[in-house]
């Protein structure tokens, strides 16, 4: 499968536990976006990463919420001291940015973590 | 802030019904469009996106969208529904900044059911 992939699909965790998600994307897709979505809601932009560097953060990336993309390649999203309200799917997407063009706009199927 | 409305929450069609989801955006200068679709359990896939050139833009599955930038909007049609059409439709637009490009800005979705 040469698309985004996701780990884990699915996470639960205690309220106040750390967790860590991963994201591969697509090997020639130099952009890699990080979004979240909430029951009956779209998408949420959290941030993007052009390579390995991180552009642009929402401002709905709280301090307890860290991304890396170390090597510009797979990209792990971190969320301390996990709340009941970050509870959400966890959308990872890749696409090629050139210039004049953005390419491959793709979505992973996403984590789903759950805070009990 | 850039934002997009999509106008009915919930469509209920019967198969071979034509389809139209309304999609509006709030953004003055140059955008892209898109429209994802998701199948329960699935992940977002895209549909079909403008731009630039022919406003009227064809997608897969026998979708099609029309950009009218007049009135800011991109509607998404369907002269015939089938019931495997039953999904989660998400208008997007990003920012074109003469070159690069923003991040996806989601609509709430439409969830559309197709009665056989």
């Amino acid at each position: 499968d040469t698309g985004v992939s996701q780990d884990p699909r699915h996470k639960i965790t205690k309220r106040g536990q750390n967790v860590t998600f991963r994201c591969d994307p697509i090997s020639e897709h130099n952009r890699l976006y990080w979004y979240r979505q909430t029951l009956g809601q779209g998408p949420e932009f959290l941030t993007y990463f052009q390579n390995e560097a991180q552009l642009e953060k929402s401002r709905l990336l709280s301090d307890r919420f860290s991304a890396e993309r170390p090597k510009g390649s797979f990209s792990t999203l971190e969320i301390q001291r996990t709340e009941q309200g970050d509870s959400a799917m966890y959308l990872c997407a890749s696409s090629l940015e050139v210039a004049g063009g953005i390419y491959g706009y793709t979505f992973g199927s996403g984590t789903r973590l759950t805070v009990v | 802030a850039q934002s997009v409305s999509q106008h009915n929450h919930h469509v209920i069609l019967s198969e071979a019904a034509s389809l139209e989801l309304g999609c509006n955006y709030s953004y003055g200068g140059t955008v892209n469009l898109f429209w994802y679709v998701q199948y329960p359990g699935q992940h977002l896939q895209l549909l079909l996106k403008y731009f630039s050139g022919d406003p009227l833009v064809k997608g897969i599955k026998g979708f099609e969208a029309e950009f009218i930038k007049s009135k800011f909007s991109f509607n998404l049609r369907k002269p015939s529904v089938q019931w495997s059409d039953t999904a989660e439709y998400f208008c997007a637009v990003n920012v074109d900044y003469g070159g690069s490009q923003g991040n996806l800005i989601f609509g709430k979705g439409t969830k559309l059911s197709v009665k056989p």
